[in-house]
């Protein structure tokens, strides 16, 4: 079983649309997690950023987190075709010195339909 | 403020032979991360670089080796390439090494072995 678990999709919706992306995991030192957006043939782009449970906004996008479930989703409001692309969600531990390795979910693939 | 660069965009290679990928950190960062991504999957942790020296690495054989130059660039070095290191590989740079700091990817190199 794999650290992060995320559903592969491709999760296909209509422009204006609702989008609900979600990634499960088991390692429980896990506190901080985040979301990226990764288009075709380029590198990840952080968009959310959140340390340990609860809800985040910016903009048309919310995450949230629930530590007691071991499970985090991203929210897309009013989806636009430009939103078209993989989102990746990406966790670590607990701040040290030792450095800060992301553990990723395998990414979920969105197409908004105009 | 030029985010993080790598080079080349695309290499192609053929299975034995050697390779050296290169990163530019975005500016005021002195961590960079190398990250192998497989096609359809979420990139994969290599190592870390901090203060010129390897601080964290992931699962990946001692085939892959890194650097990093006083300027805080870096470098991806690959001996002995097999078909199975066909992969995106990005770069990420952070300011500082400590768990909270957030990572920044650049585009990646396409890597091919053939």
């Amino acid at each position: 079983q794999k650290e992060v678990e995320q559903d592969p999709g491709p999760l296909s919706v209509p422009e204006g649309a609702i989008v609900s992306l979600n990634c499960t995991y088991s390692n429980s030192a896990f506190q901080y997690f985040m979301w990226y957006r990764q288009y075709s043939r380029k590198g990840p782009e952080l968009l959310m950023y959140t340390y340990s449970s609860g809800n985040k906004e910016d903009g048309r996008f919310t995450a949230q987190v629930d530590k007691s479930s071991k499970y985090i989703s991203l929210f897309i409001r009013d989806s636009q075709p430009s939103d078209s692309a993989t989102y990746l969600c990406a966790m670590s531990e607990r701040p040290n010195n030792a450095g800060n390795m992301l553990t990723f979910g395998g990414g979920t693939r969105l197409m908004v339909k105009p | 403020d030029a985010g993080v660069t790598q080079s080349p965009t695309h290499l192609i290679k053929t299975r034995g032979q050697q390779v050296t990928l290169r990163c530019s950190p975005k500016s005021g960062h002195d961590t960079v991360s190398w990250y192998q991504q497989a096609l359809g999957q979420g990139p994969q942790f290599i190592f870390q670089y901090y203060e010129e020296e390897e601080r964290q690495r992931g699962n990946f054989p001692d085939r892959f080796s890194g650097h990093q130059f006083p300027n805080y660039s870096s470098e991806l070095n690959v001996n002995a390439l097999l078909l199975g290191d066909s992969a995106l590989y990005l770069c990420a740079s952070s300011q500082g090494i400590r768990t909270n700091e957030k990572l920044f990817f650049g585009s990646g190199t396409q890597l091919s072995v053939l």
